[in-house]
């Protein structure tokens, strides 16, 4: 079936330090990848998210790219903050209908 | 708006019970997704309705779990009898239609399920 992984599992980084989350994907009929957020005893919350005919956005310190060609998206969490610590999943649109196919998850941890 | 209302947000109970999970999805979303994460197996799609139809059910893991929506404002996940694997937190999320499915899901803040 379709897969979504999502590398690394865990990422420590220096407070103030840039990071890169990446994940690649199997359909290529996807043309939607959100980045979600989670915060521990919440839900996933949506960061940021970008189109198949889009190949990078950002929004303030937060930015994603998208290769199509090679199946893969990447986030980058620049100038990196203690609020930043959280698990990040990114997703993919199965096919371009409303089911998303999610990665195993990142645990961002920001050091002091 | 209140955003996704889930409720429990804790329950905890003994095997061979039934346990019923409960949603109020954000007023005017038309999809609504039942979602249940392990440390193993991460964020798993359950099913998701259109509508208060269900679209696609074949993440439900086996006929002890169901899931129904009777109206737009209401559903619920009832797994019957239950079982200490199906310890996990379930979440509710609901989205807007709209072009090709490209709308954000908000998620609601879970049910923690622990089966004894």
């Amino acid at each position: 079936g379709e897969n979504v992984e999502q590398h690394p599992s865990t990422l420590s980084v220096q407070e103030g330090d840039s990071a890169v989350i990446k994940c690649t994907y199997s359909d290529s009929a996807s043309n939607y990848f959100p980045w979600y957020k989670q915060e521990l005893g919440k839900g996933p919350q949506l960061i940021i998210d970008i189109r198949s005919n889009v190949g990078e956005k950002k929004d303030q310190r937060i930015a994603v790219t998208l290769n199509k060609t090679a199946k893969h998206f990447s986030l980058h969490i620049t100038e990196t903050q203690p609020e930043d610590s959280a698990v990040y999943f990114c997703a993919a649109s199965l096919g371009s209908n409303y089911q998303l196919i999610w990665g195993a998850g990142t645990k961002l941890i920001i050091k002091p | 708006d209140a955003g996704v209302i889930q409720s429990p947000r804790h329950e905890v109970t003994e095997m061979g019970q039934e346990v019923t999970l409960r949603c109020k999805p954000i007023s005017g979303h038309d999809y609504l997704f039942w979602y249940r994460q392990t440390m193993m197996r991460g964020l798993e799609l359950l099913i998701y309705f259109n509508n208060n139809v269900p679209i696609d059910d074949s993440g439900m893991p086996e006929d002890r779990f169901s899931a129904k929506m009777p109206n737009a404002s209401f559903s619920t996940l009832k797994i019957q009898p239950s079982e200490p694997r199906d310890s996990a937190v379930y979440f509710c999320a609901s989205s807007p239609s709209g072009t090709g499915g490209m709308h954000e899901q908000f998620f609601g803040p879970g049910t923690r399920l622990t089966v004894l």
